[in-house]
């Protein structure tokens, strides 16, 4: 069945800098890779996603990357700020469309 | 729309305590998901449906754990008898296509 794994599992950067956070995974089937953040004490929201016919998709200081061939997908946020703070989810399809999840990234914006 | 609520927010009981937690997926809404989130083992589908019918069990931990969607709009998820090894962050989270959308939690603590 489908796995997915997420590094790092914890990130520290200093505000302005780039972030990113790297997942692979294992089903060559899966179609749809979304990413999720959770604030500290709150619910795990959607906040990017792509399928499998594109390679890139951007909003604003986010993007998402995606590589069929080596079975990889990454999040980049740039010009980070101190409410980027927050735990990443990966997470990929499988065989019957549902998500397998990433274990996190805990994203840490040093001012 | 309200969007996914869960009851109820926070849950304190004692040990060989039942517990029940409720969630109301949003309307229209027709795969609903149970996890289980804690700093050890990060987010775990513990359980999901398919138009009211069980598709997926096999991370629900043990016989202790039972779920139910007798509708389209209410689901419960119950532990009995429950232990201390219990206490985390339940979600329940509810989609029409890939985009899971997550309830506030329960977050359940058994002393």
């Amino acid at each position: 069945g489908e796995n997915v794994e997420q590094h790092p599992s914890t990130l520290s950067v200093q505000e302005g800098d780039s972030a990113v956070i790297k997942c692979t995974y294992s089903d060559s089937a899966s179609n749809y890779f979304p990413w999720y953040k959770q604030e500290l004490g709150k619910r795990p929201q959607l906040i990017i996603d792509i399928r499998s016919n594109v390679g890139e998709k951007k909003d604003q200081r986010i993007a998402v990357t995606l590589n069929k061939t080596a079975k990889h997908f990454s999040l980049h946020i740039t010009e980070t700020q101190p409410e980027d703070s927050a735990v990443y989810f990966c997470a990929a399809t499988d065989s019957n469309y549902q998500l397998i999840w990433g274990a996190g990234t805990k994203l840490i914006i040093k001012p | 729309d309200a969007g996914v609520i869960q009851s109820p927010r926070h849950e304190v009981t004692e040990m060989g305590q039942e517990v029940t937690l409720r969630c109301k997926p949003i309307s229209g809404h027709n795969s609903l998901f149970w996890y289980r989130q804690t700093m050890m083992r990060g987010l775990e589908l513990l359980i999901y449906f398919n138009n009211n019918v069980p598709i997926d069990d096999s991370g629900m931990p043990e016989d202790r754990f039972s779920a139910k969607m007798p509708n389209a709009s209410f689901s419960t998820l119950k532990i009995q008898p429950s232990e201390p090894r219990d206490s985390a962050v339940y979600f329940c989270a509810s989609s029409s296509t890939q985009e899971q959308f997550f309830g506030p939690g329960t977050r359940l603590t058994v002393l």
